[in-house]
């Protein structure tokens, strides 16, 4: 089983300031999931990565498969990021497309 | 250009009736996945189906659960005889699978509440 561990649990930001959330997986993988769930409920896919490192907008997803870590970072942050941030791999199987096993999320909150 | 479409948003059920739950996938996507979210609790895959074919179950609890994707019409999943440890939102995605792995668009949820 591919144990999926982020951190830090909940993060309270200003307005402005540099965030970075982390994910650590416990098995090797071909691609890893950023999720976004916004206060109402709903998940936006931010992200899948197998290498390096994507962009898009002040969203950074960085992923060092050798080290079984990735992050995301948020630059300039405001408060419409203020959302969980949830990652995701797939089991060690591989598995089928979309069977993936989920972290626990991180809480995001950016003060005014 | 619609996204992901489920329905209801929110459905109450009193213990024991059914509930079915209804996801239309994004245009052109064929590949249809439920997710579920119990309360204070992380998503869990439970079902990846294609148009008639269920590929993977693994996450499904083998009782009352079941999950079907017809020819035509959206993708199913029916709750029978529903109980209170069944409350949770539930999520599908849909996906092109171009490639062995694709970006997954997700619907807003039906949060399922069993009185």
């Amino acid at each position: 089983k591919n144990e999926v561990e982020q951190s830090p649990q909940n993060l309270t930001a200003q307005e402005g300031e540099f965030i970075t959330i982390n994910c650590s997986y416990s098995v090797g993988i071909s691609a890893l999931h950023w999720l976004q769930q916004h206060p109402g409920g709903g998940i936006v896919s931010l992200f899948m990565l197998s290498s390096g490192k994507k962009k898009h907008g002040r969203l950074i997803a960085t992923i060092n498969i050798q080290e079984k870590h990735s992050s995301l970072h948020i630059t300039a942050s405001h408060p419409r990021d203020s959302a969980v941030y949830i990652c995701a791999v797939p089991p060690p199987y591989g598995g089928s497309q979309g069977n993936l096993i989920f972290g626990k999320g991180t809480k995001l909150s950016v003060k005014p | 250009n619609a996204g992901v479409m489920q329905n209801p948003r929110h459905l109450v059920r009193r213990r024991g009736q059914e509930a079915r739950l209804r996801c239309s996938p994004m245009k052109g996507h064929s590949h249809v996945y439920w997710y579920r979210q119990l309360p204070e609790e992380g998503l869990k895959f439970m079902v990846y189906l294609q148009k008639e074919n269920i590929i993977d179950e693994s996450g499904m609890p083998k009782e009352r659960f079941s999950a079907e994707f017809p020819k035509e019409g959206p993708s199913i999943l029916r709750i029978q005889q529903v109980v209170r440890g069944d409350s949770a939102a539930y999520f599908c995605a849909s996906s092109s699978l171009r490639g062995r792995y694709e970006k997954l668009f997700f619907g807003s949820g039906t949060q399922l509440s069993v009185l």
